[in-house]
């Protein structure tokens, strides 16, 4: 099956700054990556996500990277604001079992 | 308003007594899955179902077990709960595993 490793495990900024979590992924067919953002207390929602056709996505601030040769996939977050703060997933859906696998969180510290 | 709704919220038991965490969705979703999260370990894929009487099992499957009789609702069972099992549950739904996931408000267990 799939295997989502994330890194790091946490990240503290200052406001402003970029910020920037990696994960890689062990199954070569894996063709959907999400983000997830989970705020203290909530639950997980969706912030941005790839398929495999496309190297490289952006919703303003936000923006995701895709290798799919190295088998890794980025987040990254511009012009960093407190209320970025919150722990971050990463994921990759499992060809062979259709399902989402996750990766263990970045809990994301942005210093006013 | 398009949502997931899991009941309880907050639940304490003893080790033993079989429970149900219920969990229904609005949005003619196909896709439902149950995710346990426990801290530095992210979400982990329980059990999910592609469709009504079409469930397969996660990465944890072992000592739960879900249901898919309507499309709406999709409970988790725990038959026989452990310590072990004490966790921080989500269900979500989607219209395909690679579609954006809904999730609901996460149920707090704590079995004794």
């Amino acid at each position: 099956g799939e295997n989502v490793e994330q890194h790091p495990s946490t990240l503290s900024v200052q406001e402003g700054d970029s910020a920037v979590i990696k994960c890689t992924y062990s199954d070569s067919a894996s063709n959907y990556f999400p983000w997830y953002k989970q705020e203290l207390g909530k639950r997980p929602q969706l912030i941005i996500d790839i398929r495999s056709n496309v190297g490289e996505k952006k919703d303003q601030r936000i923006a995701v990277t895709l290798n799919k040769t190295a088998k890794h996939f980025s987040l990254h977050i511009t012009e960093t604001q407190p209320e970025d703060s919150a722990v971050y997933f990463c994921a990759a859906k499992d060809t062979g079992r259709r399902a989402l696998t996750f990766g263990s969180g970045t809990r994301l510290q942005v210093q006013p | 308003e398009a949502q997931v709704t899991q009941n309880p919220r907050y639940l304490i038991t003893v080790t033993g007594k079989k429970l149900t965490v219920t969990c229904s969705q609005n949005m003619n979703h196909e896709y439902m899955s149950w995710y346990r999260q426990d801290p530095g370990l992210g979400l982990r894929q329980i059990y999910y179902s592609m469709n009504v009487e079409v469930t397969d099992k996660g990465d944890v499957p072992e000592g739960y077990k879900v249901s898919r009789k309507e499309k709406r609702n999709f409970p988790l069972i725990l038959e026989s709960p452990s310590p072990n099992q004490t966790s921080l549950y989500f269900c979500a739904s989607s219209t395909f595993a690679d579609t954006e996931a809904f999730f609901g408000q996460g149920t707090r267990l704590t079995v004794v």
